[in-house]
């Protein structure tokens, strides 16, 4: 079956700019995360959607970085007014639950922000 | 919260020798310990795992060993070859499914 599947695959904007990512997850995951990760850098955690429960937004760098996923599947993860400093390469993963913890990631967003 | 630290940061071994990269964890809740493998500019990808029942697993020439009361766990690649070149990612997942990723091993194989 399709794996995770993000758009756009890269994504140019001025400073100031809102920006919308999308994120696909597998099909019957209830998992869902949003990683960010710079050049050469680790994975930082943004959000964290599980089932119905009220996600974890406890990774979100600043008030300009919100997400929601609707009906439990789809999510959209938005940058208000984007900084230089936002540019980065946005990862999304699903994950099965249940008991079932692997992750599976999406290709990613490249984020350049000018 | 979920704090995983990740041994060392970068590490070069000759082709053929093995290497070995090092988690430790806060969280004795946690119970499903990922490793994640990222080539180059390609996603995350997972290699190996273990959960908290288990002290070692092993899958051809990579193995992890799990150590609870400690709270460490290891990532142990023999016969080294260059494709294993990427950087590696431990993680420990607890309770609601969180997953606390490691700071990343930069592994370099030298033909």
């Amino acid at each position: 079956g399709a794996g995770v599947s993000q758009s756009p695959s890269n994504k140019v904007t001025e400073k100031g700019k809102d920006v919308e990512l999308r994120c696909d997850p597998i099909s019957g995951h209830t998992a869902l995360y949003w990683y960010r990760q710079s050049l050469g850098q680790g994975l930082e955690f943004l959000i964290y959607f599980q089932g119905n429960s009220a996600p974890d937004k406890s990774g979100l760098p600043s008030d300009r970085f919100s997400a929601e996923r609707t009906g439990g599947s789809v999510s959209t993860l938005t940058i208000q007014r984007t900084q230089q400093e936002d540019s980065a390469v946005y990862l999304c993963a699903s994950s099965l639950g249940q008991g079932t913890y692997e992750q599976y990631f999406g290709p990613g967003t490249r984020l350049t922000v000018t | 919260g979920e704090n995983v630290e990740q041994h060392p940061s970068t590490l070069s071994v000759q082709e053929g020798d093995s290497a070995v990269i090092k988690c430790t964890y806060s969280d004795s809740a946690s119970n499903y310990f990922p490793w994640y493998k990222q080539e180059l500019g390609k996603r995350p990808q997972l290699i190996i795992d273990i959960r908290s029942n288990v002290g070692e697993k092993k899958d051809q020439r990579i193995a992890v060993t799990l150590n609870k009361t400690a709270k460490h766990f290891s990532l142990h690649i023999t016969e080294t070859q260059p494709e294993d070149s990427a950087v590696y990612f431990c993680a420990a997942t607890g309770g609601y499914q969180k997953v606390t990723f490691g700071t990343g091993t930069k592994l370099q194989v030298i033909p």
